[in-house]
């Protein structure tokens, strides 16, 4: 167990629909990451929030937004679903910025129909 | 920019004996980690080892060991006495030293033969 959660572990929706996944970092990190696993673009870096702030961004459709928020909770909002996001989605944290190791969370494996 | 490369898609190997992972990569940071992450059938990526490019010294941890060849940019993974809790997809990846993206490479599903 990494000590990142994320919620919820599956997801089913539809083409159109909107989703908001949730991670919980470890007890004292202030970095969490989001990535994307799919099997035509593999793993993938979307965004990193370090303490609130934006600050780094990836391969991150304009479709989708993160936020961190003061418990230092983070979410991923994903709008306009299509069939190609579906996808497995996984969380990172680490304690700060410039930190070699980050500590994933189980993931959401999110279903578009 | 910089990619991470695996050469083997897939490998199958007995219980109790030594495999090597292979993995490119190319940048051209002087700066940078290295890394190996293991995700078994559970999906959870679980980071197996590490190392800063900085040191020449390989990392070892238990049965896990690398050949990091900076000057080639390779660096492989050593599973010795493989057992059957081993098998997983293995992915190798790459960060830069003042950046904190992990750049994954396509991974090499292995499975250990009882």
């Amino acid at each position: 167990d990494s000590g990142v959660t994320q919620t919820p572990k599956h997801l089913i929706t539809a083409t159109g629909q909107r989703v908001t996944l949730r991670c919980s970092p470890r007890s004292g990190d202030l970095s969490v990451y989001w990535y994307q696993q799919s099997l035509d673009q593999g793993l993938q870096f979307l965004i990193q929030y370090y303490n609130g702030e934006e600050r780094a961004k990836g391969n991150i459709l304009e479709r989708f937004s993160a936020q961190q928020f003061p418990d230092l909770h983070s979410e991923l909002n994903l709008s306009s679903l299509e069939l190609g996001d579906s996808a497995l989605y996984f969380c990172a944290s680490s304690s700060g910025p410039h930190t070699d190791t980050q500590y994933f969370g189980p993931g959401t494996r999110l279903t578009v129909l | 920019a910089q990619t991470v490369t695996q050469s083997q898609p897939e490998m199958s190997v007995q219980e109790a004996e030594t495999v090597t992972l292979s993995c490119t990569y190319d940048t051209s940071e002087n700066n940078y980690y290295l890394f190996w992450y293991k995700q078994p059938p559970s999906r959870q990526m679980i980071l197996v080892i590490r190392q800063e490019a900085y040191k020449q010294q390989n990392a070892t941890e238990n049965r896990f060991s690398v050949n990091f060849q900076k000057a080639a940019k390779s660096f492989s993974l050593k599973i010795s006495d493989s057992q059957l809790g081993d098998t997983a997809m293995y992915f190798c990846a790459f960060m830069r030293w003042r950046d904190d993206k992990i750049i994954f490479g396509k991974g090499t599903r292995l499975h250990i033969l009882p």
